[in-house]
């Protein structure tokens, strides 16, 4: 079993449409808990930090939940642009980080 | 501005010759990683340094070696032992040690290195 997992997709949803990934991670101990988006062939870089308390920023919201060890990432009025692949990442410590396989997400017009 | 710069972008090696793929943060951070990401999957930890002249195996370390003489700089060599080094090699660095950082643990990427052996 993998330490982080996701739903691979691929996901492919009209325009203005609500998506939701979800991730689950194994380690009980693991401290912190990160979104990355990754374009196609590039690096991949930070979207939002996940708080036990759930964080949003604009159409992206993110939760966590410790007790079932899972993560999600909500994106509401998707856009063309949101076209990517989106990687769970989990901190278990000292910045030792696990990335799941990523979902990736079409945006269609 | 401050960033981490991978090089060479691009590179080809015949099997059974080593590469080194460079590294340079110019961000002050203590921590940096060497990455690497296979088709269709995520990023698999090969080696990180926490701290000068010291680094850590990762996952996926076999037929890898590194240095850190230098905060700045943390080289990755793919040595001819590397049953499968064609991959994308993405180095990222990080603050280690706790100062106050609302971000503590982000993880900040150069664009990487893709190899591929003929």
């Amino acid at each position: 079993r993998k330490e982080v997992e996701q739903d691979p997709g691929p996901f492919n949803v009209p325009e203005g449409a609500t998506v939701a990934f979800n991730c689950t991670y194994s380690n009980s101990a693991s401290q912190s808990f990160f979104w990355y988006r990754q374009d196609c062939r590039k690096e991949p870089k930070l979207l939002m930090s996940v708080y036990s308390s759930g964080n949003e920023d604009g159409r992206f919201t993110a939760q966590l939940n410790r007790a079932s060890q899972y993560i999600s990432l909500l994106i509401r009025d998707s856009k063309l642009s949101d076209s990517a692949t989106y990687l769970c990442v989990v901190m278990a410590w000292a910045g030792k980080s696990t990335f799941g396989d990523g979902t990736t997400l079409t945006v269609k017009p | 501005d401050g960033g981490i710069t991978q090089s060479p972008k691009y590179l080809f090696r015949k099997e059974g010759q080593n590469v080194t793929l460079s590294c340079e943060q110019n961000l002050n951070h203590d921590a940096m990683y060497w990455y690497r990401q296979d088709p269709g999957q995520g990023l698999r930890l090969i080696y990180y340094s926490q701290i000068v002249n010291d680094f850590q195996k990762g996952d996926i370390a076999e037929g890898y070696s590194v240095s850190r003489e230098k905060k700045e700089s943390f080289p990755l060599t793919v040595t001819s032992a590397q049953k499968n080094p064609t991959a994308f090699y993405l180095c990222a660095s990080s603050v280690f040690r706790d100062r106050g950082l609302a971000n503590t643990g982000e993880l900040f990427f150069g664009e990487g290195s893709r190899l591929t052996v003929l």
